[in-house]
């Protein structure tokens, strides 16, 4: 079964660099039929997307917070990362990492079938 | 960009009952691109549909996806207790590449 499990601190300074890692388990984060993504949701509110990889390193951005955001992945670690600089109070959310099916032209896909139970960071000082 | 609107944003129902809640698109999605999702309180969403209407492993068929275009549905045909979550409808499609609605409340009237 596969599982993914955020990691990193709940608090951040802000103007800092919120830094998180998502490790998977139960199956390999090289396989080409999935990419890796980090989705938000403030306190009391909907869900985010941040952005995705693929294995290769491809990475694929929300516009909203591109200038901010770096994700990356390490294959032989079997994770993927999640570092979004300048946090302001805005910031602060439930971190998700999940995976996000890929597959054949025509067929049903860019949807999150796993997801890990998520982190809360807060940006305070 | 698309933006997904759900409506409506609270469903007050009782256990037995049947839920129909909408997503509608700013834009034309493909319906390869449209999924459905469960959220309770202090849990990570959980895939319900995929591709508009196809049921993620182990969700019972009492949950059914449908529409195309700017048009998309979940139906949840007799509530049981455990249905009353948030539900979020998710495309793919031009930037942002990926979105979400702004969710449908179903709780218990």
């Amino acid at each position: 079964q596969l599982q993914l499990q955020e990691s990193g601190p709940g608090l951040v300074k802000p103007s800092e660099t919120l830094s998180l890692t998502c490790t998977v388990s139960g199956g390999s984060i090289s396989s080409s039929s999935y990419y890796w993504g980090w989705i938000r949701q403030p306190p009391g509110k909907g869900l985010e997307w941040i952005g995705s990889i693929y294995y290769s390193g491809s990475t694929y951005y929300n516009p909203s917070l591109k200038s901010r955001v770096t994700i990356s992945v390490d294959t032989s670690k079997n994770q993927f990362s999640l570092k979004l600089s300048s946090v302001t109070a805005a910031d602060t959310a439930v971190y998700y990492c999940a995976r996000l099916r890929d597959g054949v032209d025509g067929a049903a896909k860019y949807y999150f079938d796993y997801w890990g139970q998520g982190t809360l960071v807060t940006v305070s000082s | 960009e698309i933006v997904l609107t759900q409506s409506p944003g609270t469903l007050s129902l009782s256990p037995g009952e049947r839920a129909t809640l909408s997503c509608r698109a700013s834009q034309s999605v493909s319906s390869s691109y449209l999924a459905w999702y469960q959220q309770k309180p202090g849990q990570a969403p959980r895939l319900l549909i995929y591709g508009a209407s196809s049921r993620a492993t182990g969700i019972p068929d009492r949950f059914s996806g449908s529409g195309s275009g700017t048009d998309f549905t979940l139906t949840i045909s007799r509530l049981e207790p455990e249905d009353f979550a948030v539900y979020y409808c998710q495309q793919y499609g031009s930037s942002p590449l990926l979105t979400f609605g702004g969710g449908t409340k179903v709780e218990i009237k």
